[in-house]
């Protein structure tokens, strides 16, 4: 179990450019989140995939944002034409079926910087 | 839906002294709620949760904190802080019942622990 992990851990980009990132999930754990959090706040839930369904989205998921998660695996969120009120650390989750199904494991993150 | 409040942004505190973070949240339905820890640079640590059962949850590192559902409060304590508890803490919520729930999070609480 090598716990939740996100790539890159840092992004910097230009307003306007587009920007994928990428979660792997705990290995079997059916359900990935992923949550929005800026300077000095809360993380805030974006969107939830069950296996590769997309069951819930926030209305913090403009259509800017678009989420996959094509084979129940990993899955990826990206951004286009980037705002400076992109920035943020986006935060993946994941959580299994069985045992401790209602704990999120979080991953470290990807701090996203929109110049 | 859900909002989780706390009540305190700052808190400092020296070293062996024993610390409250507060919690109060609102819902119109049961909850099942969450302390995690966040340290710079990284991603949301679980320190304890309660779903159900004994209101009084003991967690790592030391913490605890008590399910006070007339006061719909969840605050975290520790008898005794060391230097390395110096982290911002997320208290959340999510709807009980089934898995798969997305999480609500406080505002966070900055715990400055002072030699």
């Amino acid at each position: 179990d090598t716990g939740v992990s996100q790539d890159p851990r840092h992004k910097i980009t230009k307003r306007g450019q587009n920007v994928t990132f990428r979660c792997d999930p705990i290995s079997e754990h059916n359900r990935l989140y992923w949550y929005r959090q800026t300077l000095g706040q809360g993380p805030e839930f974006l969107t939830y995939f069950q296996n590769e369904a997309q069951l819930e989205k926030s209305r913090l998921l403009s259509d800017r944002f678009s989420a996959e998660r094509p084979k129940g695996s990993f899955s990826t969120l990206e951004i286009q034409r980037t705002e400076q009120g992109d920035s943020a650390m986006y935060l993946c989750a994941s959580s299994p079926d069985y045992g401790d199904k209602n704990i999120q494991y979080f991953g470290a993150g990807t701090r996203l910087s929109v110049l | 839906a859900q909002s989780v409040t706390q009540l305190d942004s700052q808190v400092p505190v020296f070293e062996e002294a024993p610390v409250e973070l507060r919690c109060n949240y609102s819902s119109s339905v049961s909850v099942y709620l969450f302390w995690y820890v966040q340290y710079p640079n990284q991603g949301l640590q679980l320190l304890l949760k309660y779903l159900s059962g004994s209101t009084l949850v003991k967690g790592i590192n030391g913490f605890e904190a008590e399910f006070n559902k007339s006061q719909t409060s969840f605050h975290l304590r520790k008898p005794s802080v060391h230097i390395s508890d110096t982290a911002e803490y997320f208290c959340a919520v999510s709807p009980g019942g089934e898995a798969g729930n997305m999480l609500t999070f406080g505002g966070g609480t900055r715990l400055m622990v002072k030699p």
